[in-house]
């Protein structure tokens, strides 16, 4: 079974800290993607990386950085978190080809207070 | 741009029928189906690539209409299990995902 283990399920931080967000897949997938889920507004995608060193802006970018050194781990980055960054934060991984389903972690609660 | 779901919610009783629709304003390559219960991950129900394919999975169904760029889910004799949020993907340069379709099924 695919396992994709997000770091923290809850997490608690001021505005201003600068917030990592960390995800681990252990399948060898390409493909990784982060997306914040709100209510009433789904599933919205902030950046995705399809290979190592690799990566793309999602719909959401603003106020998020990425890095996928590793294959197998994809870090967000908060340079310096706002209140309206307080969500859930999800992340997800598939193999190629890009027919294949994604495997979402269990997800990271973050509150910026 | 999200794709765009209707209804925005559902409610059921054991054994009625309901269909999701999935509607994007680009040309698509796939459409994916997932469901979220509640505190739990999405989990995956099924892909549709273009080429108008229908698939099924037990008493859940999915079609997908590539001129329309529209795709359906199908829950036929529903179950309590299928209570949820059932969201769809559509997948061009990039897999963005609809604001949801909350379905519940009541005894």
């Amino acid at each position: 079974d695919v396992k994709v283990t997000q770091s923290s399920r809850y997490l608690v931080k001021r505005t201003g800290e600068k917030v990592f967000l960390e995800c681990v897949q252990d399948m060898d997938h390409e493909n990784m993607f982060w997306y914040r889920q709100d209510p009433g507004l789904g599933l919205r995608l902030i950046y995705f990386s399809y290979d190592v060193k690799m990566k793309e802006k999602g719909d959401i970018p603003e106020g998020y950085s990425v890095s996928r050194e590793k294959k197998e781990r994809f870090s967000l980055i908060l340079e310096s978190a706002s209140t309206n960054q307080t969500s859930m934060y999800l992340c997800a991984s598939r193999s190629q080809p890009n027919n294949s389903p994604l495997h979402f972690g269990n997800g990271t609660r973050l509150t910026v207070t | 741009q999200q794709p765009v779901q209707s209804p925005q919610a559902v409610i059921l009783r054991e054994g009625e029928d309901a269909v999701i629709n999935c509607s994007s304003s680009k040309a698509l390559y796939s459409v994916h189906w997932y469901r979220q219960k509640h505190g739990e991950a999405p989990v995956f129900l099924m892909i549709l690539l273009k080429g108008g394919e229908q698939k099924g999975h037990d008493k859940i169904s999915a079609s997908f209409n590539e001129k329309k760029q529209q795709s359906s889910l199908y829950l036929t004799a529903s179950q309590l299990s299928y209570s949820g949020t059932y969201f769809c993907g559509t997948e061009r340069d990039k897999l963005i995902f609809g604001t949801g379709t909350r379905l519940q099924v009541f005894p």
